[in-house]
This record gives C-alpha cells, sequence and structure tokens, in this order.
C-alpha cells in the first residue's frame, strides 16, 4: 500500500540553527513528492516538488530537499531557520497516471530565538 | 486572480443540521480536492473530482456528498451533520498535467473553514 511516513511528529528548534525533517514513502511506482507547509490559521502553500531529474531539489524560503530512492526518503532541509518558519510541514507522494495525492501526517516545527 | 476560495470561514451546526461548504477556483484546474484536517492525523481525502461532472470517493467519504456541475466550483455537503464532523475542511486545486497525461501536479489550496458541530 501507498503510504508517506513522517517521523518526527514536533521539532524545535533554535533561530540560526539548521533543520531537516524527515519523510520516507512507500510507492510502487516511481514517485512524485511534494512538500508543503502551512502556518496558523492558513492553508498549505506548496515549498517545493520533485518530478524527475537532479535529485536536490530548491525551493522558496531557502528550503531543499533531496531524493533517495535507496532509501526511499525525500527530506526537507534549511541550513539556518529563522523564527517566521515555526509551521506545520506536510510531505505528499503522488505518482504518475494518478489522481491523488497521499499526505503525511505533518511535522510541527517550533522555532526559539 | 484569487486563487481557491471557499464559502464560508466558520460554521458551527447543531448535530443533524445540513450545510454546504463551496469551493470556488479561477484558475482553469481540472482536478478538484476536498480534505479534513483533524489534530495528529494530517489531511485525510473526503472526495474529489477529475472533471466538470465527475466524482470520486477518497479516504473518508462517509457523512458527505459532493458536486461539480462547473469546472470553477466543487460543493461539499453534509446531510445531517454529527459532531465526528467537527474539523477544518480544505479545498485544493490541481492542474492537468502539462505532458496530458493523468498525472498530478501541485495542489493549490484555500484558506480553510473552520466547523464545528455540536
Amino acid at each position: 500500500a501507498q503510504s508517506v511516513t513522517q517521523p518526527d511528529i514536533h521539532i524545535t528548534v533554535s533561530e540560526g540553527a539548521s533543520l531537516e525533517l524527515r519523510c520516507n514513502y512507500s510507492y510502487g511506482a516511481t514517485p512524485y513528492l511534494f512538500w508543503y507547509v502551512q502556518s496558523p490559521g492558513q492553508g498549505l502553500q506548496l515549498l517545493l516538488k520533485y518530478f524527475s531529474g537532479d535529485t536536490l531539489v530548491q525551493g522558496i524560503k531557502g528550503f531543499e530537499a533531496e531524493f533517495k530512492r535507496s532509501q526511499s526518503s525525500f527530506n526537507l532541509r534549511k541550513p539556518s531557520v529563522h523564527w517566521s518558519d515555526a509551521a506545520e510541514y506536510f510531505c505528499a507522494v503522488g505518482a504518475r497516471n494518478t489522481d491523488k495525492l497521499i499526505f503525511g501526517t505533518g511535522t510541527r516545527l517550533q522555532v526559539f530565538p | 486572480n484569487a486563487g481557491v476560495t471557499q464559502t464560508p470561514k466558520f460554521r458551527v451546526l447543531k448535530t443533524g443540521q445540513s450545510m454546504t461548504l463551496l469551493c470556488a477556483q479561477d484558475m482553469n484546474h481540472e482536478y478538484m480536492y476536498w480534505y479534513r484536517q483533524d489534530p495528529g492525523m494530517g489531511l485525510r481525502l473526503i472526495h474529489y473530482s477529475v472533471g466538470e461532472g465527475t466524482t470520486a470517493k477518497g479516504e473518508v467519504p462517509d457523512g458527505y456528498n459532493v458536486s461539480r456541475l462547473k469546472k470553477q466550483n466543487f460543493l461539499l455537503g453534509l446531510e445531517s451533520a454529527a459532531p465526528s464532523q467537527t474539523s477544518v475542511y480544505f479545498c485544493a486545486s490541481s492542474p492537468w498535467a502539462l505532458t496530458g497525461s493523468r498525472r498530478v501536479d501541485e495542489q493549490y489550496f484555500g484558506p480553510g473553514t473552520r466547523l464545528t458541530v455540536t
């Protein structure tokens, strides 16, 4: 069965520290991968997406993610976190000839000054 | 270009009442989706549509109905609301893939509707 796992429910980092949010997927076909961010009381906004090609993907707000097929992972990274990055982050996976995305349960990021 | 809009933003219902949530998009997208978001459970797909006049069940369709009579609108109905339907509801839309194959692309989300059923 297709699934997406975000192992960390809640992460706390200090402002200026580096960040890595984990995402693992289980999918039979070649996956299409997405990271979304949700600020409190808001809808979801796309940070970045991967369909093919270079496995290191750059996104908005200084985020990047790396697709590792051998590990079935698509981890999100940022070298220096800002207080405004505090939000919930969702990983999602889809595939060719499918109509839906499967979302992970999210990771809540808290940033301390 | 308003993107995806949802009406209403907030609603309180009594058990057994009915209501309709409206989602509208102005991006000419083929795909539209309704999700519910509950603490610790992420986003769960209720129903979706791959084009005008089509609907399909998602992961948690029970207690909900949908209609897509116009391409730009996707309605979510609750015929007899229950406290278990207290949630935040999000609508999203997505374009047909550039290659023309039925491949999902980025989904664009509305701001959400917070529904409380007492």
